[in-house]
């Protein structure tokens, strides 16, 4: 059964430090999202991307983070320059092309610790 | 805007007793309704899923939920929970629009799920 992956499963970087996290999409679809989830609390979302575009991204995305599919199979999320409330598990979705109703698929997270 | 309340955040439960994990959403439009289960150290994996074609909906491990507009309830229930459902579960609403690639999810804070033998 053919699943989203991410690499790294976990990441630790200093403040200040730009990373980058990576996610390969299932190969049919063809919306992807980025959702974010500090320990403890709930699954957030930060963006989608459509078409090679931002379709929408929340007031967390600010200027710090950039979404990018650089091939025909990634697609990253980049922090700039990481802050210690940046700690947190990042997934990836993907989805179907079409209705809306079609499910997202989640990626098992990085973890990302911002020291 | 669209929003998520799951009551109770920890939930405990006997084995072979009734699970039910409640959900109640806000949405300005008709909503599409998930429930997603989360394992320790997995992704978010679809349990059940409502698009308006009945109002009770059947997923996997024999998970159902009812959609009911009037409560606006989503609540998820199991007639015999096994041990194997011990995890954490997330509500979840999208807008029924097509968005050119929108759709977020939003999600609830969760309910961990406990069974006791």
């Amino acid at each position: 059964e053919p699943e989203v992956t991410q690499t790294p499963s976990h990441q630790v970087t200093q403040m200040g430090q730009e990373v980058i996290l990576r996610c390969v999409p299932i190969s049919n679809h063809l919306y992807f999202y980025w959702y974010r989830q500090i320990l403890g609390q709930k699954v957030e979302f930060l963006v989608s991307f459509y078409n090679n575009e931002i379709s929408e991204k929340s007031e967390i995305f600010d200027d710090q983070f950039s979404v990018e599919r650089p091939d025909g199979s990634n697609f990253t999320l980049k922090i700039r320059s990481t802050k210690l409330e940046d700690s947190a598990m990042y997934f990836c979705a993907s989805r179907l092309p079409g209705a809306a109703s079609y499910e997202q698929y989640f990626g098992p997270g990085t973890r990302l610790t911002v020291t | 805007a669209q929003s998520v309340t799951q009551l109770g955040s920890h939930v405990s439960v006997s084995e072979g007793a009734l699970v039910l994990l409640r959900c109640n959403y806000s949405s300005s439009v008709p909503p599409y309704l998930f429930w997603y289960v989360q394992y320790p150290n997995q992704g978010l994996q679809l349990l059940l899923k409502y698009t308006s074609a009945a109002t009770l909906v059947k997923g996997i491990n024999g998970f159902e939920a009812e959609f009911k507009k009037s409560e606006t309830s989503f609540h998820l229930t199991k007639p015999s929970a096994h041990m194997s459902d011990a995890a954490e579960y997330f509500c979840a609403v999208s807008e029924r629009v097509l968005t050119g690639g929108g759709n977020k999810l939003t999600f609830g804070t969760g309910t961990q799920l406990k069974v006791e033998l």
